[in-house]
């Protein structure tokens, strides 16, 4: 399976911007870039994906490099609600997501 | 709208008991199924996920199984449960490369 590389833990303040980086250098073309984020004691909830160009939702922003081997989830504003571990995950055609550590976000009032 | 069901949401077995859990999807047809266990202070490990009704691919050699007898039913069991099965379970569906995966509320299982 695709490997993704993602710092343990990174620190924020409430309100200000969050960069969440990745590096998913073995990528293929066809597969697709996940994020997911899980609070303690819950299933993981869905992020954002995306392909090949940047993906913008309700809940955030995710930018791809060019030679996609790297992304960034962007959260515009922090909140005390963002605290949680995100995973960065390349999903493949066999229709299945590997899940790595991820990165714990703490976010300080 | 689609929804995952899955329970119970806590079960405590003992050592040698059997088990069964059970995950159903609402508002969808033949979504690819899956079931992740979570150990304590753990990620998410990929145990069993299905393509098609009675279609069934093990990602880890354990003493568990899955089997998938509904298009949106998916069971996970056990024979004989073992101390090292404790674990946060968790059931997922998704439309195969369409987008989102959805996790079910999951169940913790404590094997004492």
């Amino acid at each position: 399976d695709a490997k993704t590389t993602q710092p343990n833990s990174m620190e924020s303040n409430e309100e200000e911007p969050v960069h969440l980086p990745c590096n998913h250098s073995t990528i293929s073309g066809t597969d697709y870039i996940h994020w997911y984020r899980q609070l303690p004691s819950q299933g993981p909830e869905y992020v954002i994906h995306g392909l090949t160009s940047n993906v913008n939702n309700r809940m955030a922003s995710l930018a791809i490099a060019e030679d996609r081997k790297s992304s960034t989830l962007i959260l515009h504003r922090a909140t005390l609600r963002d605290a949680a571990v995100y995973y960065c995950i390349l999903e493949r055609s066999n229709y299945k997501l590997t899940f790595g550590k991820g990165t714990l976000l703490t976010v300080n009032p | 709208s689609q929804t995952i069901h899955q329970w119970p949401a806590t079960l405590v077995q003992p050592v040698g008991s059997p088990l069964s859990l059970e995950c159903t999807v609402e508002g969808t047809s033949n979504p690819n199924l899956y079931w992740y266990r979570q150990a304590a202070g753990r990620g998410l490990q990929l145990l069993f996920y299905s393509v098609g009704i009675g279609q069934i691919s093990s990602e880890v050699p354990q003493n568990l199984s899955a089997s998938r007898p509904q298009d949106r039913q998916f069971i996970l069991s056990s024979k004989k449960l073992l101390l090292s099965d404790s674990g946060f379970y968790l059931c997922a569906w998704s439309v195969q490369r369409q987008g989102a995966y959805t996790f079910g509320s999951g169940t913790r299982l404590t094997v004492v």
